[in-house]
């Protein structure tokens, strides 16, 4: 089945650093990339859209600056942490739509970042 | 605008005991729903999904779920639990006009927990 796979699974870093965190869709093309944030034991909240060649389109209160986010081909999106603080560590998990019709979103598996 | 409401942050039931974790929805479209499991530090995996075709929807692990169109729910069951199935489940809604392609909107999540 589809897999996306979503690169590093855990991070620490320093306040004031920037962290890239990767999500490719391994055996399938994805025109469509979506980035989430989960607090512990809560749900995610969806912070943008990614769509391979174009801007990225992000919810109301995501600052873009801050996470940037970049699609520059259909089995690869990054999203960046720049300038992190402590109350940016967050579980980040990206999803990936295949381009046919009707296809589910698939999941990585999400990475842990730790600002200290 | 679209929303989900999963009633029980927490349910707890016995190895062999029927499963049930409730959704409601609300949406001004026809929506598709879909039911994913998560385990710690993991990903999303899907259950299983409605997309306006049968009402009964059959999923992994035994799962199911009916759409119950007049009681705007999605209900989330198994016939026996197993101990494998204590995890995070979320429901979520997405549009029909953004397809199975577009963004997803998570419910507040429900804990099982399975005891032996």
């Amino acid at each position: 089945g589809a897999v996306v796979s979503q690169h590093p699974s855990w991070v620490i870093c320093k306040s004031g650093t920037s962290v890239k965190i990767e999500c490719r869709s391994l055996d399938f093309q994805a025109t469509t990339m979506f980035w989430y944030r989960q607090f512990p034991k809560q749900s995610l909240m969806l912070m943008a859209t990614s769509n391979e060649g174009s801007k990225a389109t992000y919810e109301q209160g995501v600052e873009k600056d801050k996470f940037l986010i970049n699609h520059a081909s259909l089995t690869l999106s990054t999203l960046t942490v720049t300038s992190a603080h402590p109350e940016d560590s967050s579980f980040y998990i990206c999803s990936a739509a295949l381009r046919q019709a009707n296809s589910p979103l698939h999941f990585g598996n999400g990475t842990r970042l730790t600002v200290t | 605008a679209q929303s989900v409401t999963q009633l029980g942050s927490h349910v707890s039931v016995s190895e062999g005991a029927l499963v049930l974790l409730r959704c409601n929805y609300s949406s001004s479209v026809p929506p598709y729903l879909f039911w994913y499991v998560q385990y710690p530090n993991q990903g999303l995996q899907l259950l299983l999904k409605y997309t306006s075709a049968a009402t009964l929807v059959k999923g992994i692990n035994g799962f199911e779920a009916e759409f119950k169109k007049s009681e705007t729910s999605f209900h989330l069951t198994k016939p026996s639990a197993h101990m494998s199935d204590a995890a995070e489940y979320f429901c979520a809604v997405s549009d029909q006009g953004s397809g199975n392609t577009g963004k997803l909107i998570f419910g507040q999540g429900t804990t099982l927990q399975v005891k032996p």
